[in-house]
């Protein structure tokens, strides 16, 4: 079974640009996660996708971060204009229902997006 | 609202000898816990959960964790340390509509 797909692994980008990452979750998990992973801390959930619908973004700096999830499969999380304090790791994973507690879902992770803003 | 905090940053441990990490967790109900790991340049990857039950939880790799209610933790144990065993050890407490919080890690070396 594959694991969830990110792309790029790295990304350097000079403030103020713009920058999108792509997610292909496991096949058949509904549940899609965006976490940001600075350096020397644990990942901070940004966003929450069950299928196409958003669950949780209460923690998505909106003004200059957007995701979407079309057709319930990929995901595409974007950064414009990027600061200097998104310099972070970017984590997608995913998830498949285990039953009504979501909370008992267990997260797959990709390998990340490790982003640098100079 | 949830936190964990895993009050150790950085770990040392000699090949064979014993770990505990520790971890401790604030969440008003009966919290769902998890450890994961993550080595270098990749992503988190499951060692156990808690969700009910017995309070000793046996996980990948030969690790374990005991959850004890009285004192809100979930330490992470394993006897004997292996030289692979070496990476950042998460632990997070799984709430409200599946929203996981994480800790801020504990890096584990490992002498030999």
């Amino acid at each position: 079974e594959a694991g969830v797909a990110q792309s790029p692994r790295y990304k350097i980008i000079e403030k103020r640009q713009s920058v999108a990452f792509w997610c292909n979750p496991i096949s058949g998990h509904a549940t899609l996660y965006w976490y940001q992973q600075i350096l020397g801390q644990g990942p901070k959930l940004l966003i929450q996708f069950q299928n196409n619908g958003v669950v949780d973004d209460s923690q998505l700096p909106k003004d200059r971060f957007s995701a979407e999830r079309l057709k319930g499969v990929d995901s595409t999380l974007k950064i414009q204009p990027a600061k200097l304090e998104d310099s972070a790791v970017y984590l997608c994973a995913s998830s498949f229902p285990r039953g009504r507690d979501v909370a008992k879902n267990i997260q797959y992770f990709g390998a990340g997006t490790r982003l640098s803003v100079l | 609202a949830q936190s964990v905090t895993q009050p150790d940053i950085h770990i040392t441990v000699s090949e064979g000898a014993s770990l505990e990490l520790r971890c401790n967790y604030s969440y008003g109900a009966t919290p769902y816990l998890f450890w994961y790991v993550q080595s270098p340049g990749q992503g988190l990857q499951l060692l156990l959960k808690y969700f009910s039950g017995d309070t000793l939880v046996q996980g990948i790799k030969g690790f374990e964790a005991e959850f004890k209610r009285s004192q809100s933790s979930f330490n992470l144990r394993k006897p004997s340390v292996h030289w692979s065993d070496a990476a950042e050890y998460f632990c997070a407490v799984g709430g409200n509509a599946g929203k996981s919080t994480f800790g801020d890690g504990t890096t584990l070396t490992v002498k030999p």
